[in-house]
């Protein structure tokens, strides 16, 4: 099947700090990214969406501006947690969708733990 | 508005018995059903989908899983567990008529299977 990966796994960094986190689709044009975020023992929270080319749609409640997504490209995308702060730790999931794929049929990354000191 | 009742959080049960993961959908309108699986600290994989046809499904690893549209259910099941099939299980429901739409997803039920 499809690969998405997400880099970096794991990643520990001091408040205030903004981490980057990436996104890629390795054999296949993802039209289509969501980041979600997990918090433990819980289900997935969808962040945003995001279109290549075109600015994020992010859910209600997400902050835009601590939140930035970019789709630069039909194979990456990237999530930068900006002045991370000891509430934003959690596990962040990005999926990708294929173009002329089924709604709902999404790949997912690996997952990339956030751990702010 | 869709929604998605993972009626069991945890669900304990020894290897080879079988199983099975209870899902219930709140929806208006024609649905794609899925049952993604997460192992620990990784992403998530499709188990099966429903989109149209046969309301029996099979998946991956001896996953199957039967949509009721009567009973709005799209409960999995296996015949047989094994201990590699301890992990969260994800039902999932998206509108087949909004392309790049989002995913809803379930609470997760967590199965653990003991020797």
């Amino acid at each position: 099947g499809a690969v998405v990966s997400q880099h970096p796994s794991r990643v520990i960094c001091k408040s205030g700090t903004s981490v980057k986190i990436e996104c890629r689709s390795l054999d296949f044009q993802a039209t289509t990214m969501f980041w979600y975020r997990q918090f433990p023992k819980q289900s997935l929270m969808l962040m945003a969406t995001s279109n290549e080319g075109s600015k994020a749609t992010y859910e209600q409640g997400v902050e835009k501006d601590k939140f930035l997504i970019n789709h630069a490209s039909l194979t990456l995308s990237t999530l930068t947690v900006t002045s991370a702060h000891p509430e934003d730790s959690s596990f962040y999931i990005c999926s990708a969708q294929g173009q002329g794929a089924v709604t709902g049929e999404l790949f997912f990354g690996e997952g990339s733990r956030l751990t702010v000191l | 508005a869709q929604s998605v009742t993972q009626l069991d959080s945890q669900v304990p049960v020894f290897e080879e018995a079988p199983v099975e993961l209870r899902c219930n959908y709140s929806s208006s309108v024609s649905v794609y059903l899925f049952w993604y699986v997460q192992y620990p600290n990784q992403g998530l994989q499709l188990l099966l989908k429903y989109l149209s046809g046969s309301t029996l499904v099979k998946g991956i690893n001896g996953f199957e899983a039967e949509f009721n549209k009567s009973q709005t259910s799209f409960h999995l099941r296996k015949p047989s567990v094994h201990i590699s099939d301890t992990a969260e299980y994800f039902c999932a429901v998206s509108d087949p008529y909004n392309q790049g739409g989002k995913l809803i997803f379930g609470q997760g039920t967590e199965l653990s299977v003991k020797p």
